[in-house]
């Protein structure tokens, strides 16, 4: 299932509403997790199901949408956020993830 | 504390094999399914295989299809990944990864990653 995010790239203040789409190919329910990953550190899961937010994430970061499409909002960016954010489907094997966005300083 | 260690990462010709380790701890194996997530340098991640608790195979991506065999060691607390007929395209840092539960799901605990180097 092709999982295809947008924007690729975006640049945004500290303080900013950020949104990042992830469409999928095919419908796949809530079947969706979203995870950060900074330069040369492994992911990070940030929420799964499309919209339950992980132990220990802050609760800036939310999700929403089923089917095929999903949203992640940050609600106020923070200087640790400036990050890489991959959606992923876990409706069927081969599991997929987005091209990723890459969220960089304004 | 969970923790897994990959290991086998090296630089070989087009064609070779080599095999991946990772050695876990700090949860039961057997209990959950495990994969291998692999990322080209400053490229995204792409999915490789998965395999659930129970050594069933989740599957593998289809380009290594046919050419990796991801298998696990439960009494050894280990994942494998047996990876035939390498291609440049191959060359990446191969993360595992815990799965949140039994049978194929999503990713809760990533390794360090090991880098895979295909060139001549």
């Amino acid at each position: 299932i092709q999982m295809t995010q947008s924007p690729s790239s975006l640049s945004a203040s500290v303080g900013d509403r950020v949104t990042i789409a992830c469409r999928a190919r095919q419908a796949i329910g809530y079947s969706l997790a979203w995870y950060q990953q900074k330069p040369g550190r492994a992911p990070k899961l940030l929420l799964a199901a499309s919209s339950k937010l992980q132990g220990g994430v802050p609760s800036r970061f939310s999700g929403s949408g089923s089917g095929t499409d999903f949203t992640l909002t940050i609600s106020s960016l923070q200087p640790e956020d400036f990050a890489t954010y991959y959606c992923q489907q876990y409706f069927s094997t081969p599991f997929t993830f987005g091209g990723g966005t890459k969220v960089e300083i304004k | 504390e969970v923790q897994l260690v990959e290991s086998g990462g090296d630089l070989v010709q087009p064609g070779s094999s080599l095999r991946l380790s990772c050695a876990v701890s700090g949860f039961i194996f057997g209990d959950y399914a495990m994969h291998w997530v692999r990322q080209a340098p400053g490229k995204g991640l792409e999915w490789v295989s998965g395999i659930s608790r129970t050594t069933g195979s989740l599957g593998y991506e289809d380009s290594v299809r046919g050419r990796f065999t991801i298998s696990r060691d439960n009494a050894k607390n280990s994942l494998f990944l047996q990876m035939n007929s390498l291609r440049a395209e191959d060359t990446a840092f191969y993360y595992c990864v815990k799965d949140i539960g039994s049978s194929g799901y999503y990713f809760d605990y990533w390794g360090q990653g090991i880098l895979v180097t295909v060139s001549s």
